[in-house]
């Protein structure tokens, strides 16, 4: 499986966007980029996924460098129920590969 | 809706014990998973399954062994607990093995 390099920490104000990095030089052409994050100590919960292009849902914008090898998650305007360890985790598209690989992820914690 | 629900919540064993955790969906999902998270670290997976009478094993499975009698539980058993067995289990589905996994609230779990 492709690894990935996360920050152990980041701060962010609260109002302003969060911008978490994640690179994955390894990452192969049938891979996506899930994240995931975890609020305390609660089941992780899916936010967003990408295969190259860029990506946006009601939670988070995705963006993926054009060689594939680093991606952001940005929280737009960060609030403090977003403070959670996110993931940054690679994924097979095809039947037979079950595993999330999850590393230890970047603690975000968004200050007042 | 309830989601991917686990019982129980919390419990501790002694040393030798036997127990079952139990994890139910209601979203029909054909996959499900069991992980653990110990203390600084992300999930590892246990054990897994693709559908209805199907179990495999993933990245830790030893001490444990699971059974998927009904499509929309999985349960995971602790034959004989041992203390390296106290950790937060997370179960989660998913429809197919590419698409979303969703999480239940995790069961905490000591072994003294």
């Amino acid at each position: 499986d492709a690894k990935t390099t996360q920050p152990p920490s980041m701060d962010c104000a609260e109002g302003r966007a969060a911008n978490l990095p994640c690179n994955h030089s390894t990452i192969s052409g049938n891979e996506y980029v899930y994240w995931y994050r975890q609020i305390h100590s609660q089941g992780p919960q899916y936010i967003i996924h990408g295969l190259k292009n860029n990506e946006t849902n009601e939670m988070a914008s995705l963006i993926i460098t054009e060689d594939r090898k680093s991606s952001t998650l940005i929280l737009p305007h960060a609030t403090l129920r977003d403070t959670a360890v996110y993931y940054c985790i690679f994924k097979v598209s095809n039947f037979g590969n079950e595993k999330l690989t999850f590393g230890t992820g970047t603690r975000l914690t968004i200050i007042p | 809706n309830a989601g991917v629900t686990q019982t129980p919540k919390f419990r501790v064993l002694k040393t030798g014990q036997s127990m079952t955790l139990l994890c139910a969906q209601d979203m029909n999902h054909e996959y499900m998973y069991w992980y653990r998270q110990d203390p600084g670290m992300g999930l590892r997976l246990i054990h897994y399954s693709v559908g209805e009478g199907t179990t495999a094993k993933g990245e830790v499975p030893d001490g444990y062994n699971v059974s998927r009698l009904k499509k929309q539980n999985f349960l995971l058993g602790l034959e004989s607990a041992a203390p390296s067995q106290t950790s937060v289990y997370f179960c989660a589905s998913s429809r197919t093995s590419w698409e979303t996994q969703y999480f239940g609230p995790g069961t905490r779990l000591l072994v003294l």
